[in-house]
């Protein structure tokens, strides 16, 4: 079964410094890959996403990501964090031919002053 | 522009009392529609799915059930809530399997 890995149920980074959130998944054949961020007590937003078109991918807010098939990894990134990224965010993937969405754990991204 | 509701924004209900969560979409036709549950440090849970008006698919199998009277409404229940139903309930819609899922903003369920 298709699986998705978040790397770090917390994440803690200071206001400036870059971010890493780390992402795997389970798939022989590349799916489609997502990045969304949840606010407290809000919905999910997506952020960005593959879909072949390019392996690196820039998001909403300055975030980005890079598809690297022979990792099978997804990680995102941001250069210098900010207060306002404080959130949680899940990374998902769509199997090719499957009709939902699975997601990961999350991680949550906490801000250092 | 497509916009999606959910209803209520948070509920307080007995243990062995009924629910009824609903969620539509507006702007969009046939849209593959979704349930999920988030409780507190578990991630977010699929319940159901549904591709089309009287399709539902079950990911998880417990004591909710869900519905799709008309092509943009999805109706979460159950007949007698469990204090472990508690949880962020997010009902998402997409155009397809392959595109990204929008969510809606969620009901806070507390089960007493």
């Amino acid at each position: 079964a298709q699986s998705v890995t978040q790397l770090g149920s917390h994440v803690s980074v200071s206001e400036g410094a870059l971010v890493l959130l780390r992402c795997n998944y389970s798939s022989s054949v590349p799916p489609y890959l997502f990045w969304y961020v949840q606010y407290p007590n809000q919905g999910l937003q997506l952020l960005l996403k593959y879909t072949s078109a390019a392996t690196l991918v820039k998001g909403i807010n300055g975030f980005e990501a890079e598809f690297k098939k022979s990792e099978t990894s997804f990680h995102l990134t941001k250069p210098s964090a900010h207060m306002s990224d404080a959130a949680e965010y899940f990374c998902a993937v769509t199997p090719v031919g499957d009709d939902k969405i699975i997601f990961g754990k999350g991680t949550r991204l906490h801000i250092l002053p | 522009s497509q916009t999606i509701h959910q209803w209520p924004a948070t509920l307080v209900q007995p243990v062995g009392s009924p629910l009824s969560l609903e969620c539509t979409v507006e702007g969009t036709s046939n849209p593959n529609l979704y349930w999920y549950r988030q409780a507190a440090g578990r991630g977010l849970q699929l319940l159901f799915y549904s591709v089309g008006i009287g399709q539902i698919s079950s990911e998880v199998p417990q004591n909710l059930s869900a519905s799709r009277p008309q092509d943009r409404q999805f109706i979460l229940s159950s007949k007698k809530l469990l204090l472990s139903d508690s949880g962020f309930y997010l009902c998402a819609w997409s155009l397809d399997s392959f595109s990204e899922q929008f969510f809606g903003p969620g009901t806070r369920l507390t089960v007493l």
